[in-house]
């Protein structure tokens, strides 16, 4: 089975820290994500990456960056957080021309005080 | 307005009990249409994907009604189990996947 595996479950950092939310896949998937998920709202994407060294915007990238320096790993960079970066952060991956399953890892509770 | 909206719930309901979710989505050029579950304090996983003829997979029954917007999960002989959040989904192209904030259900003995 398709493993995504986040490297904190809980993260707790301070106004205008760098912070590093790390993501690994083990299903050589071309296709990876990243959401952050707050109560009314749903998940909402933060970017996404095609494949390795390719990126993309989602809804809502500002404050926010990503390497994918290579196939397996997709990471996640605050550059300075800010307390309205608290949330849920779900990293995702899926294989390209599979539109059905996206598989999640289990998710990284950020709290920025 | 929101792409993708569903009722939040909580829907409470007892053993055994048929109960229904609607969603609405707000883009008509929408391609696929799914429901995915979500327990609590963990990651979504998917349930089952929508078809246009409508879908049926054990006690869930998934349908969509394109010319409506919206799609739907009936859920038949409620178990104590299928309580969780469970999210609809549009994508819209190969990589725009669409997220309703979920609705709440508890199914209660």
């Amino acid at each position: 089975d398709v493993k995504v595996t986040q490297s904190s479950r809980y993260l707790v950092k301070r106004t205008g820290e760098k912070v590093f939310l790390e993501c690994v896949q083990d299903m050589d998937h071309e296709n990876m994500f990243w959401y952050r998920q707050d109560p009314g709202l749903g998940l909402r994407l933060i970017y996404f990456s095609y494949d390795v060294k390719m990126k993309e915007k989602g809804d809502i990238p500002e404050g926010y960056s990503v390497s994918r320096e290579k196939k397996e790993r997709f990471s996640l960079i605050l550059e300075s957080a800010s307390t309205n970066q608290t949330s849920m952060y779900l990293c995702a991956s899926r294989q390209q021309g599979d539109n059905e399953k996206l598989f999640f890892g289990s998710g990284t509770q950020l709290s920025v005080l | 307005r929101k792409e993708v909206e569903q009722d939040p719930g909580p829907f409470n309901v007892p053993e055994g009990a048929t109960v229904a979710f609607n969603c609405t989505y707000s883009n008509s050029a929408s391609q696929s249409f799914f429901w995915y579950r979500q327990d609590c304090r963990k990651e979504p996983k998917l349930l089952m994907s929508v078809y246009s003829s409508g879908n049926e997979d054990g006690r869930f029954t998934a349908q969509l009604n394109r010319a409506s917007q919206y799609i739907s999960l009936l859920i038949r002989d409620s178990k104590l189990s299928d309580s969780a959040t469970y999210l609809c989904v549009v994508l819209y192209n190969n990589n725009d996947m669409r997220f309703g904030a979920g609705t709440r259900l508890t199914v209660k003995p």
